[in-house]
């Protein structure tokens, strides 16, 4: 099972915009809606910022949005904030009950 | 409330086993699967499989398949994930995560180095 594919870093100034893009496969997030996206600060455990591809546990913040289609998930942060810069996996399930990860988009706030 | 605590860090010869626990608290160990994710340094994310702590019924990646076994305690809520065979590529920080729409609890994770 191939790694989902994210972009190795994206940067955005406070208060712009940015989207993270995850493409998959016809195996994965082509077939599944249960697609998460986690952020991780340094040395920190992930965190579960989306789940089933758009929508957001209790506690994130709805400047966090997602969305899925075909193969290919994005996650868009709004209002950038310095607490933002991390990195970011998105996560599907795929054929056979498994799992792949994305490599990891590092986000550079400037 | 939810918590999952693994045991410590581990160091290791090459050739050698390693068994990491996650013990849980806070709610119902038979109601969510538990997930093994692996994290080398510098590196991204990296599935290792799942167990249903209820059946004891697992699912691995295929890259550990042969080498990876996950299992669970129900009578002090812990699951484990023993790996053997270790090398030099199995250095990474393991960690434990709950899945409930997505992996909303998480270990703090345990750190394997493998040296000689």
């Amino acid at each position: 099972q191939s790694a989902l594919t994210q972009p190795a870093s994206v940067s955005g100034s406070p208060g712009q915009s940015i989207t993270i893009s995850c493409s998959g496969t016809n195996s994965d997030i082509g077939t599944y809606k249960l697609v998460s996206w986690y952020q991780q600060h340094p040395d920190k455990a992930p965190k579960l910022m989306i789940y089933e591809a758009s929508k957001r546990p209790p506690g994130i913040s709805s400047r966090f949005s997602a969305s899925k289609s075909g193969n290919t998930a994005s996650l868009t942060i709004s209002g950038l904030q310095a607490d933002d810069e991390a990195d970011y996996y998105c996560c599907s399930y795929a054929l056979g009950g498994t799992l792949v990860f994305g490599g990891g988009t590092k986000l550079t706030v400037l | 409330q939810v918590q999952m605590v693994q045991s410590g860090a581990e160091v290791k010869q090459p050739g050698a086993s390693v068994k990491v626990s996650c013990k849980t608290s806070g709610y119902t160990f038979t109601d969510y699967y538990i997930f093994w994710v692996r994290q080398a340094p510098g590196q991204g994310l990296e599935w290792m499989g799942w167990i249903n702590p209820d059946s004891g019924g697992t699912n691995y990646a295929q890259k550990f398949q042969g080498r990876v076994t996950m299992t669970s305690d129900k009578s002090i809520n812990t699951v484990y994930m023993e790996l053997t065979r270790l090398t030099s590529d199995d250095r990474a920080i393991y960690y434990c995560a709950r899945e409930e729409h997505g992996f909303d609890y998480w270990g703090q994770g345990t750190l394997v180095t493998v040296s000689a």
